[in-house]
């Protein structure tokens, strides 16, 4: 059974810091990796995707991924409490299977 | 480009009913698959459909099926509903499948 395991939280953060949420998967052959991010009472929302090891920055958000660790993390500089969500990971095990997501980790910015 | 859109948005039915719900990509889009959503279990993999064929199935019982229609849109179906089926059904869809998904807003199906 290929899992994808997160904390689920939640953790709070005050407004200015850095935000940094982990996920670690099984399937060691995995291919690609994707954080989502989800308002309450909203649908998922697609903010970073990583296919490589090492980092990959957007504006105030970075991924990170380890393959030899099973790893991949999200870093949130500057967290706002717009950043408030909850966080899902997912993993594509590989190209035209389906992906898998984590439970999700609640983010909670407070001002 | 408009997003995705799925009817209905609410859903309120008795057990042993079945029901269908509605799935629109965005344009151009041929991927389609399905998601459970309840507070327990998370988001849980129903189907994915690509160019009218199912292509990767989870694990949910045989009362669980979907189709997808030549322009892409597709349609999910529940039969001989259960208390346990009360959850937001969520479908995404993506150019060719993988991770880069686009989801729609999702249908609230309240089973009574």
């Amino acid at each position: 059974q290929k899992e994808v395991e997160q904390n689920s939280g939640p953790l709070s953060v005050p407004e200015g810091a850095i935000a940094s949420l982990n996920c670690t998967y099984s399937d060691r052959g995995s291919q690609s990796f994707f954080w989502y991010r989800q308002y309450s009472g909203k649908s998922p929302e697609l903010i970073m995707f990583i296919y490589s090891n090492g980092d990959k920055e957007d504006g105030r958000f970075t991924a990170q991924l380890n393959k030899a660790s099973q790893y991949v993390s999200l870093l949130i500089r500057d967290s706002q409490p717009s950043d408030s969500a909850t966080y899902l990971c997912a993993v594509n095990p590989q190209a035209g299977t389906a992906l898998i997501f984590g439970k999700g980790t609640t983010l909670s910015v407070s001002s | 480009k408009a997003g995705v859109t799925q009817t209905p948005r609410y859903l309120i039915k008795t057990r042993g009913q079945q029901v269908t719900l509605s799935c629109s990509p965005i344009s151009g889009h041929r991927s389609v698959s399905w998601y459970q959503q309840t507070p327990g279990q998370g988001l849980q993999f129903l189907f994915e459909y690509f160019s009218e064929t199912q292509r990767n199935k989870g694990n949910f019982p045989g009362r669980f099926s979907g189709r997808q229609f030549s322009n892409s849109r597709s349609e999910m179906n529940v039969s001989t509903l259960e208390l346990g089926d009360s959850a937001l059904y969520l479908c995404a869809s993506s150019l060719a499948g993988g991770g880069e998904q686009y989801f729609g807003p999702g249908t609230r199906l309240t089973v009574t």
